[in-house]
């Protein structure tokens, strides 16, 4: 299994600006993964973070918006930029290790634009 | 596009009933996962099915993968407030990528 950790856990932002939201994984792991949800709801795949090279985004998702990076095997970020109220969302980042593919979710960053 | 259709979306039931939540697609996944998501947290595996036909049991909770590997089902025995959350399930497809399900909202109670 894997723990991971984000930060911030939460944060409110005004319209315009940006924020990077960090994901740290207590073990290297192969695939590292970022989805938006709404409360209450399924998750949105935003896009797979490539180790070393661009992220892979989803149909709805661009690179301008939501630029990310993996340095390594257990760091992740993704950034929201230029923020509007429609972004307002819980962020999950997760990752998956290699024998089972199985999938461990970090608490989640709730971001609230005004 | 592949799609995880889950039902029902909403279900409020009483401690001790019996739920089933049922996961379907028309496209085949080489595994399923379910999960469970509380308030606040991130979603907590509870189980992965990977044979078709497989069924596997987490104390009350039983988990079948369907014969063709486009479906599966979660059975709780006697609920319990603390199963109370939002229940999903999510398909494993060969673009290593997970397809999430709609979502179940499971409320239990005492």
């Amino acid at each position: 299994s894997a723990v991971i950790s984000q930060k911030p856990s939460r944060d409110i932002c005004q319209r315009g600006t940006s924020l990077t939201i960090q994901c740290q994984v207590d073990s290297q792991v192969t695939m590292m993964f970022w989805y938006r949800q709404q409360p209450g709801q399924s998750l949105t795949l935003i896009a797979t973070a490539n180790q070393g090279s661009e992220a892979t985004y989803e149909s709805g998702f661009v690179i301008d918006k939501f630029p990310i990076s993996r340095p390594n095997l257990t760091f992740s970020t993704l950034t929201v930029s230029n923020m509007s109220p429609e972004d307002s969302s819980i962020y999950l980042c997760s990752g998956t290790t290699s024998s089972s593919y199985e999938q461990y979710f970090g608490p989640g960053t709730r971001l609230t634009v005004t | 596009t592949q799609l995880l259709e889950q039902s029902p979306q909403f279900l409020s039931i009483q401690e001790g009933e019996n739920l089933t939540v049922y996961c379907n697609s028309s496209s085949v996944f080489s595994s399923l996962q379910w999960y469970r998501q509380e308030p606040g947290e991130g979603p907590v595996l509870l189980v992965t099915v990977v044979t078709g036909g497989e069924v596997k049991k987490l104390k009350r909770l039983t988990f079948q993968f369907g014969d063709a590997r486009k479906d599966s089902s979660l059975h709780i025995t006697a609920a319990q407030p603390g199963d109370t959350g939002l229940y999903l399930c999510a398909g494993f497809s060969g673009t290593y990528k997970y397809i999430f399900g709609t979502g179940t909202r499971l409320k239990v109670l005492a």
